[in-house]
């Protein structure tokens, strides 16, 4: 079992809708989750970081943790073609101190 | 968020020589760098954790020997790799930790794209 999985996609939605994505991990005490977004040929660029179980919004992003269940999930509300990307779970393990374990990352692709 | 800037964007050299990679924090200081490679179509690797004023930490089955990191101040860390091969052709990509309490963010730089002809 990998210990961050996400699902690789393509995961496709039309313009204007809600994109969902989902990532699960293994170390029952990680504390802290991050999504970052990655554009093809750039560097991957942070949009949401949460620590407590529940959501946590930003503008059209909604993060969310479930502890419990070990996932997190990130919602992209009216979804733009500019949001077609590569999106990368990320989690700091409960014996790390910084070092981020990565997803392999879900495509998203937003159909004008 | 916080900025990181890596120089250069892209280089190509040829087989056997060395080239240095510059991984700054510029508006932060950064006791911790990270060092990433990733190829096509793949997620990214961890390479190695540098630390500033200690030597790095070099996940397993990167070689120390060829590449060559240096923390050498709380906003610099360099990535030398030596006698490049083609297979070493990659995309080259630092991050800096910043910490407060519970929290460790890390930021990306902008990354290298190394061709080794």
């Amino acid at each position: 079992q990998k210990e961050v999985e996400q699902n690789s996609g393509p995961l496709s939605v039309p313009e204007g809708a809600i994109a969902s994505l989902n990532c699960t991990y293994s170390d029952r005490g990680s504390q802290s989750f991050f999504w970052y977004r990655q554009y093809s040929g750039k560097s991957p660029e942070l949009i949401m970081f949460i620590y407590s179980n529940g959501d946590k919004e930003d503008g059209r992003f909604t993060a969310q943790l479930n502890k419990a269940s070990q996932y997190v999930s990130l919602l992209i509300r009216d979804s733009q073609p500019s949001d077609s990307a590569t999106y990368l779970c990320a989690v700091i393990k409960a014996s790390n101190t910084g070092k981020l374990i990565f997803g392999q990352g879900t495509t998203l692709q937003v159909k004008p | 968020g916080a900025v990181v800037s890596q120089h250069p964007s892209r280089v190509i050299c040829k087989s056997g020589t060395s080239v240095k990679i510059e991984c700054r924090s510029l508006d932060f200081q950064a006791t911790t760098m990270f060092w990433y490679r990733q190829f096509p179509k793949q997620s990214l690797m961890l390479m190695a954790t540098s630390n500033e004023g200690s030597k790095a930490t070099y996940e397993q089955g990167v070689e120390k020997d060829k590449f060559l990191i240096n923390h050498a101040s709380l906003t610099l860390s360099t990535l030398t790799v030596t006698s490049a091969h083609p297979e070493d052709s990659s995309f080259y990509i630092c991050s800096a930790l910043t910490s407060g309490g519970f929290s460790y963010e890390q930021y990306f730089g902008p990354g290298t794209r190394l061709t080794v002809t």
